[in-house]
């Protein structure tokens, strides 16, 4: 089945210390998504690759990254986690951008 | 800016006890209208999209309708399995800015 897929499901990590989550998707779709959802909030986007193109939102911390080497792989860097940035990490996909958004299962941070 | 709020928060019903989820929204020229169920520590997944008013989707239990001001997710004689988080999203018209706007969602418990 196609499907969105993310590595891994639950990550710790340590105030400071650089992580890299990993999302996959076998549905050749030219966009992938990165969120993050705190607990009782609603999923807010970090930033989109359309094909290559890289679009960060505005309120996108610096300290969060993103690499997408090829069609089917995107991954969120976090360069110096802090205590507010555990959440949950979730990845979508769309075929385009005006279409519906399919999401991962999610990477669950916790910061230490 | 486009808005969503979810009404209620939170809802507890008894088994087979129906009623609805209300989705309010204000955007600048609707794309779409979408609606996703999330259970706890998972990625949403995706129920339904609404493009225009007058619009009615079904899936099983569930009956989404959409007006020009809100969206309404029925569902009718719950089962506990629907049991989870019920996000609506909005999709805005205005070209560069098809983002999703989300709501902070209805948690929904169905009572054995």
């Amino acid at each position: 089945d196609a499907m969105v897929i993310q590595n891994p499901r639950y990550q710790v990590t340590q105030f400071g210390k650089p992580v890299t989550l990993s999302c996959s998707q076998t549905l050749n779709h030219n966009v992938m998504y990165w969120y993050q959802q705190k607990s009782s909030q609603a999923p807010k986007l970090l930033f989109h690759y359309y094909d290559k193109d890289f679009n960060n939102e505005a309120d996108t911390p610096d300290n969060f990254q993103s690499r997408r080497p090829n069609t089917s792989f995107c991954f969120l860097d976090i360069r110096s986690p802090g205590l507010g940035d555990a959440a949950m990490y979730l990845c979508a996909t769309s075929r385009n951008l005006q279409d519906t958004q399919y999401f991962g299962p999610g990477t669950r941070l916790t910061v230490l | 800016e486009d808005q969503v709020t979810q009404s209620p928060e939170a809802l507890r019903l008894q088994e087979g006890e129906s009623s609805s989820l209300n989705c309010s929204y204000t955007v600048s020229g609707l794309r779409g209208l979408f609606w996703y169920r999330q259970d706890p520590g998972k990625g949403p997944e995706f129920l339904f999209t609404l493009y225009s008013a007058g619009e009615e989707k079904e899936k099983e239990r569930l009956k989404a309708t959409l007006t020009k001001k809100e969206s309404f997710l029925h569902i009718t004689a719950p089962k506990p399995e629907d049991s989870a988080t019920y996000l609506c999203a909005v999709q805005g018209g205005i070209f560069g800015n098809e983002k999703l706007t989300f709501g902070t969602g209805t948690r929904l418990t169905i009572i054995p």
